[in-house]
């Protein structure tokens, strides 16, 4: 199974921070990644899929980069609504797996 | 406006059967995979299980395969999972997942989410 790894596991930002949440691969699976935001008690959203492409309807303050094994997540100028736990999954091959979450808090 | 609709979940022993619905609006439900995901209390996503459009293929966690059992019915815009011999482990929000394969791979629409509690 490939593992996804996320850093930090938490971080603490401000209004109008900008943040960078990492995703590391333990396989190289190209481009096949997503990202999704989670706020208490409901359902996970789409953010970004295939890496860097960015889901209708979703801010354009969230931004995908990366391929292979290493990827990230940045969130410029952080509003109060952003404050949520954070997972990325890949989609390369199954058994499809998800990062462990970052939980980005308010300062 | 895309809806999935969830109903099932419910408080079962260990080693009952449970089965989950799913009932999916505002798409072309044939045209798509669907997958089930899972989040134990206080805890991160875990994917279930996925199911191609017509049906014809299947893909299970090592957690839940012998067990659970996917399932659609293209003619009812219905998903299915069928949980038997469920453990303590098993407990969790079950959500339904649009899986779209062939524009990115992606988990783009969601249900509600239900709750299934194994306990004695």
């Amino acid at each position: 199974d490939i593992q996804m790894t996320q850093s930090p596991s938490s971080v603490s930002a401000s209004v109008g921070d900008r943040v960078t949440i990492t995703c590391r691969a333990s396989q190289g699976i190209s481009s096949w990644l997503a990202w999704y935001q989670q706020k208490p008690g409901k359902a996970p959203k789409l953010l970004i899929f295939a890496a860097s492409s960015l889901q209708s309807g979703v801010p354009s303050r969230f931004s995908g980069s990366g391929s292979g094994t290493d990827f990230a997540l940045t969130i410029t100028s952080l509003q109060p609504e952003d404050f949520a736990t954070y997972y990325c999954q890949q989609a390369s091959t199954y058994p499809i797996t998800f990062g462990q979450g970052t939980r980005l808090e308010i300062k | 406006e895309v809806n999935l609709l969830q109903s099932g979940g419910d408080l079962v022993q260990p080693g009952e059967f449970l089965r989950l619905s799913c009932a999916a609006s505002g798409i072309t439900f044939s045209n798509y995979d669907m997958s089930w995901v899972r989040q134990a209390p206080g805890k991160g996503l875990q994917w279930v299980s996925s199911i191609s459009a017509i049906g014809d293929l299947t893909y299970y966690a090592d957690s839940v395969r012998g067990r659970f059992t996917i399932s659609r019915d293209n003619s009812k815009n219905t998903l299915y999972l069928q949980m038997s011999s469920l453990r303590g482990e098993d407990t969790a929000v079950y959500y339904c997942v649009k899986y779209d394969f062939l524009t990115g791979r992606r988990f783009d629409y969601w249900g509600q989410g239900v709750l299934v509690t194994v306990s004695s």
